[in-house]
């Protein structure tokens, strides 16, 4: 069975830093979707990146980056210039390929940004 | 707008009863999920649905059940045989049949034993 790994609980950040966030997956598969999510203290799960495991170039959107070490297995986030607003937990979830559309999450990391 | 609601935002529930968590998409999309959230422990699936009358069974199923008679409902229902009920509840909705589709989530429902 698939497992993601997130090791750090807790995180926090000063405003305008950078704070890089950990992930790692288990998986016999070559090719797999890696997704992160933020959860405010709304409760409200939202994307922030998707990764496809063929595609070697890194996801960015925005202020937020991966950088995705296929043969490691990592799927760590960068957040650039932290705002209050990226305070909340953040998932990391792996989906496999084919037919199969079971998401797996890790347990999340409580991010803190401090002003 | 198109979106996943789920009702109630807030159910309480006496030991013993059972109990229905509403969900509703109108996103037109094929798969349905339900996951539980406690804390320190991220989300767990309970079940998913990938087509209207066929479901399977997540990684902590014992003691919900579930059913998708039309493509916009999935309702779990938390039975008394849940030995520890009282948990935060997601739904979720997403495409089949694209590549790198995107899970959607409702607001949650959440649910406390009295």
């Amino acid at each position: 069975a698939q497992t993601v790994t997130q090791s750090q609980p807790e995180m926090s950040v000063q405003e305008a830093e950078t704070v890089t966030l950990s992930c790692t997956y288990d998986t016999s598969e070559s090719d797999y979707y890696l997704f992160w999510y933020k959860q405010p203290p709304s409760r409200q799960m939202i994307l922030v990146i998707r990764q496809e495991a063929y595609k070697q170039q890194n996801a960015t959107e925005n202020r937020f980056s991966v950088n995705f070490q296929k043969a490691a297995k990592s799927f760590s986030l960068k957040i650039s210039d932290s705002q209050l607003g990226d305070a909340a937990m953040y998932f990391c979830a792996y989906r496999p390929p084919g037919s199969n559309y079971k998401l797996t999450f890790g347990k999340g990391t409580l991010l803190t940004v401090n002003p | 707008d198109g979106g996943i609601t789920q009702s109630p935002k807030y159910l309480f529930r006496k030991e013993g009863q059972n109990v229905t968590l509403s969900c509703e998409q109108n996103l037109n999309h094929d798969a349905m999920y339900w996951y539980r959230q406690d804390p320190g422990q991220g989300l767990r699936l309970i079940y998913y649905s990938q087509i209207v009358n066929d479901f399977q069974k997540g990684d902590i199923a014992e003691g919900y059940s579930v059913s998708r008679e039309k493509k916009e409902s999935f309702p779990l229902t938390v039975t008394s045989a849940q030995k520890n009920p009282t948990a935060f509840y997601l739904c979720a909705s997403s495409i089949i049949g694209l590549t790198n589709t995107e899970a959607f989530f409702g607001q949650g429902t959440r649910l406390t034993v009295v």
